[in-house]
């Protein structure tokens, strides 16, 4: 099946930082979410971006569908943005069927 | 924002016991899924359901599992005999197309605890 794999595992931060976060998978793919896993629990949807860039506040993300990688920037960091980033593909002959990376572990401490 | 809504939010059983996770998934998306996380682990598929039937499944959607799309409103997922491992939180989502659009929306989850 195909692999999807986050780098860094873990980052920690000081407040203000920019750090940039990386998926690489290993297939064509018809979409590609980004999703921040907060303290509770909760998934939260940051970005569909199978292909370009798209920018939300302080955070942007690109994807490079030929080159088979994504990259979340988070810019400013603050406290909230703490959690864990995961990214997730979605085959192109599969029903819908989202297969998630790892996680990137975020701290960023005040 | 429209929003997928799970209930109940925690839920604890007892090991063997019957379990249903209730979602109201997003009103005008067709396609909805399940998805449950172990503590500590990735995010796993386990359905896909669209038309009223299932779509795709996980190895780990065995004969335990089932789907039922109850109303035009209500999505669940039942768990026959829960075992140990099944504690997890579990995540319903919802989209409007299969591929394309805006993507998958989750639910914030409910976490089950058997014991």
């Amino acid at each position: 099946g195909i692999q999807v794999e986050q780098s860094p595992p873990d980052l920690i931060l000081q407040e203000g930082a920019n750090s940039t976060l990386r998926c690489n998978f290993s297939d064509s793919v018809n979409n590609l979410q980004w999703f921040h896993q907060n303290p509770w629990g909760q998934l939260i949807n940051l970005f569909y971006i199978p292909s370009g860039t798209k920018q939300n506040g302080r955070l942007s993300a690109t994807t490079v569908a030929t080159e088979r990688y994504s990259l979340l920037y988070i810019s400013s960091s603050q406290t909230t943005d703490s959690g864990v980033y995961f990214c997730a593909v979605e085959l192109t002959d599969s029903w819908g069927k989202l297969q998630f990376g790892a996680g990137t572990q975020v701290v960023v401490t005040p | 924002e429209p929003e997928v809504t799970q209930t109940p939010s925690h839920q604890v059983t007892q090991m063997g016991q019957e379990v249903i996770l209730r979602c109201v998934p997003i009103s005008n998306h067709l396609y909805f899924y399940w998805y449950r996380q172990i503590l500590g682990q990735k995010v796993e598929f386990l359905v896909s359901f669209y038309n009223n039937e299932i779509s795709e499944k996980s190895e780990i959607f065995d004969d335990q599992f089932s789907v039922e799309r109850p109303d035009g409103s209500n999505f669940t997922l039942k768990i026959r005999s829960t075992k140990l491992e099944d504690s997890a939180m579990y995540f319903c989502a919802s989209s409007e197309v299969r591929a394309g659009g805006v993507g998958a929306f989750f639910g914030q989850g409910t976490r089950l605890t058997v014991v």
